[in-house]
């Protein structure tokens, strides 16, 4: 079966832009999380979304934001972009959102805001 | 808050001997589970092993067990007869039960040697 999908792989942006990234989970899993994995902070929970309603959310400025649609496709944003915004966001799905049905991770999208 | 700590940045194994990876955690959440996950170069995280709080016996998934002391909360990752491919970052991480959101440590990172 096809595995979490994240595109793009690759982006480069600038200062004070905005950037959405795309997330297609595994066929039939209603949940998705997203993470941000930086050097200095190591991974760290964005939010989670489960049958297009936000579960949770990590602490992170409201300039991070997310959405998720009713095929469970999720996309998140982030606008006005600052350099400590780079870094490898990570997406993973899941049957229910609960440890007992696993998580699986995509490939991440690595950002660069120059 | 949750906490979970990884205390070995690096580590070094020779080929074919085991290495235990530790992990401990800090919570009072009655019902909860833990992971560990693979993150080789390429980026992707890789799930390995669950325990759940309730389980009577430690996980095992073929080449991997996990060492679960609930008193001492601890949940140390054994890799048993280390191969070259095992070289990767390896990341313990945490999930309250209901709470939607995983948290993870720090990470170790495992160099297996020829």
């Amino acid at each position: 079966k096809a595995g979490v999908t994240q595109t793009p792989r690759y982006l480069i942006k600038t200062r004070g832009q905005q950037v959405t990234l795309s997330c297609s989970p595994i066929s039939g899993h209603r949940s998705v999380s997203w993470y941000q994995q930086t050097p200095g902070q190591g991974l760290q929970f964005l939010f989670e979304y489960f049958s297009e309603t936000q579960r949770n959310k990590g602490n992170f400025p409201g300039r991070f934001s997310g959405r998720q649609f009713s095929n469970s496709r999720s996309e998140m944003n982030v606008s006005t972009l600052e350099l400590g915004d780079s870094a490898l966001y990570l997406c993973a799905s899941s049957l229910e959102g609960g440890p007992s049905s696993g998580y699986t991770f995509g490939s991440g999208t690595r950002l660069t805001v120059v | 808050a949750q906490k979970i700590t990884q205390t070995q940045p690096g580590m070094f194994v020779q080929e074919k001997e085991a290495v235990t990876l530790d992990c401990t955690y800090d919570t009072s959440d009655p019902s909860y589970g833990l992971f560990w996950y693979k993150q080789p170069s390429s980026g992707e995280m890789i799930f390995l092993i669950y325990q759940g709080s309730y389980d009577q016996q430690n996980a095992t998934e073929g080449r991997y067990s996990l060492n679960f002391q609930k008193a001492r909360k601890s949940a140390n990752l054994v890799i048993s007869a280390s191969q070259l491919g095992d070289s990767a970052m390896y990341f313990c991480a945490y999930y309250r039960t209901g709470g939607f959101k995983t948290i993870f440590g720090a990470g170790t990172r495992l160099f297996v040697k020829a």
